[in-house]
């Protein structure tokens, strides 16, 4: 069965701190794996998305990383800000048209 | 640039109860879904239309249909709304099925009594 593990559950830092996500999957055949940012009573908002050849990439104070040999995935911010108090979630693709397996989110709070 | 736009963003209910969510989105995606998001749980796919013509369950369909009205409009409908239905409602949509980025919708927030 497909599924997204993602750590820890919660999190609380404070402002200007660093802190990395989790997200490992068995999601099999592997296409990408995207990272969402999901503001208290907003809808999802994709930060960035990683397909299997792609080791890092950034988004501003943003960064992911993906090991598609250990199937794991992480999400590194930097100087954390307020705005940064959000749920994130890790979603993974199979690709072909077939459906996405979805992360239950890591719960951020950043604060003073 | 309005996005994907649903209506209504809360709803109380009795049990028993219909009621439709109602979805657009001006983005000319050929694909939307519905989805349900609660407590602890990732979210969960409820239906989905591939293009415009079609529908397929997702992962919990019992309970609810879905209509595509149209290329932007995609309706859910609870026919005799239950407890467990209480839950957020998200609208999203995507150029292609389950490929690229989901756009979502701010969501629909359902109680049911």
């Amino acid at each position: 069965k497909n599924q997204v593990e993602q750590s820890p559950q919660s999190l609380i830092i404070l402002e200007g701190k660093n802190c990395t996500l989790q997200c490992n999957y068995t999601v099999s055949p592997f296409s990408n794996l995207r990272w969402y940012k999901q503001d208290t009573g907003r809808g999802p908002v994709s930060l960035t998305i990683m397909t299997f050849s792609e080791n890092t990439k950034s988004n501003g104070r943003y960064t992911a990383t993906l090991d598609a040999d250990t199937k794991q995935s992480s999400l590194h911010i930097t100087a954390s800000q307020l705005s940064d108090s959000a749920s994130y979630i890790c979603v993974v693709s199979p690709g072909g048209g077939n459906k996405l397996t979805f992360g239950t989110g890591t719960q951020l709070k950043v604060e003073l | 640039n309005a996005g994907v736009t649903q209506t209504p963003k809360f709803q109380v209910l009795k049990t028993g109860q219909s009621m439709t969510l109602q979805c657009a989105q001006d983005m000319n995606h050929n694909s939307m879904y519905w989805y349900r998001q609660d407590p602890g749980m990732g979210l969960r796919l409820i239906y989905y239309s591939a293009s415009e013509g079609t529908t397929d369950k997702g992962e919990v369909p019992n309970g609810y249909n879905v209509s595509r009205l149209n290329k932007r409009e995609f309706s859910l409908r609870l026919e005799s709304a239950a407890p467990s239905q209480t839950s957020v409602y998200f609208c999203a949509s995507t150029p292609t099925a389950n490929t690229g980025e989901l756009f979502f919708g701010e969501g629909s927030r359902l109680t049911v009594l």
